[in-house]
């Protein structure tokens, strides 16, 4: 069985703070994958990025990075000075190989608030 | 331009009334998905199809229905027999491969009223 964590539901920040989502994960496979999406208010999900269970390096991309800890089966998500526009809920995502059915698992989501 | 549309984007129902939510992608992707969000619950998987003329229940599947006769098409069919329709339902793709992304349409929002 698999399982995604996200154990803050609502995060509220003033703009230009750094924030931290956290994501924990269980599952008995080797070989997986994580995700994460971030849903803004329109509704649409979208794809932020993607991390195989071998690659635990950090992942920078603008003011997102990634911190992917296989010895805490942790895989959190930082959003450095944050902006109004990050205002949205983002989910966490976790996806087997064995099986064949390749669906992600995603988390409950964790609902961020930047105030100006 | 590429991508997954869902219509229409709000829906009303009576109760008693079975209503179907449409998706279509031109993504040439192979998986489709049907999710419902409810508010706290995050997304669970509805029904999903890897290949045109199957389809598999997720973990939510009573109550809906689906087909695939098209690569292009995924159309979910909320029935009477579910008992708490009301909620926000999104429609995804990918390539048939779970180190594969998802793609998302923008959503139908269902009441009953």
């Amino acid at each position: 069985a698999q399982k995604v964590t996200q154990a803050q539901t609502e995060i509220s920040v003033v703009e230009k703070e750094d924030v931290t989502l956290d994501c924990v994960y269980e599952t008995r496979d080797t070989t997986y994958y994580l995700f994460w999406y971030k849903q803004p208010p329109s509704g649409e999900l979208v794809f932020l990025i993607r991390r195989n269970s071998f690659d635990e390096q950090n992942e920078i991309s603008g003011r997102y990075s990634w911190n992917f800890q296989k010895s805490t089966s942790s895989f959190n998500f930082t959003i450095t000075a944050s902006q109004v526009v990050d205002s949205a809920v983002y989910f966490c995502a976790l996806s087997e190989t064995t099986g064949g059915s390749y669906i992600p698992t995603f988390g409950r989501g964790t609902s961020l608030i930047v105030h100006p | 331009d590429g991508g997954i549309t869902q219509s229409p984007k709000y829906l009303f129902r009576k109760e008693g009334q079975n209503v179907t939510l449409s998706c279509e992608q031109n993504l040439n992707h192979d998986a489709m998905y049907w999710y419902r969000q409810d508010p706290g619950q995050g997304l669970r998987l509805i029904y999903y199809s890897q290949i045109v003329n199957d389809f598999q229940k997720g973990d939510i599947a009573e109550g809906y229905s689906v087909s695939r006769e098209k690569k292009e098409s995924f159309p979910l069919t909320v029935t009477s027999a579910q008992k708490n329709p009301t909620a926000f339902y999104l429609c995804a793709s990918s390539v048939e491969r779970s180190y594969n992304e998802q793609f998302f349409g923008p959503g139908t929002r269902l009441t009953v009223l």
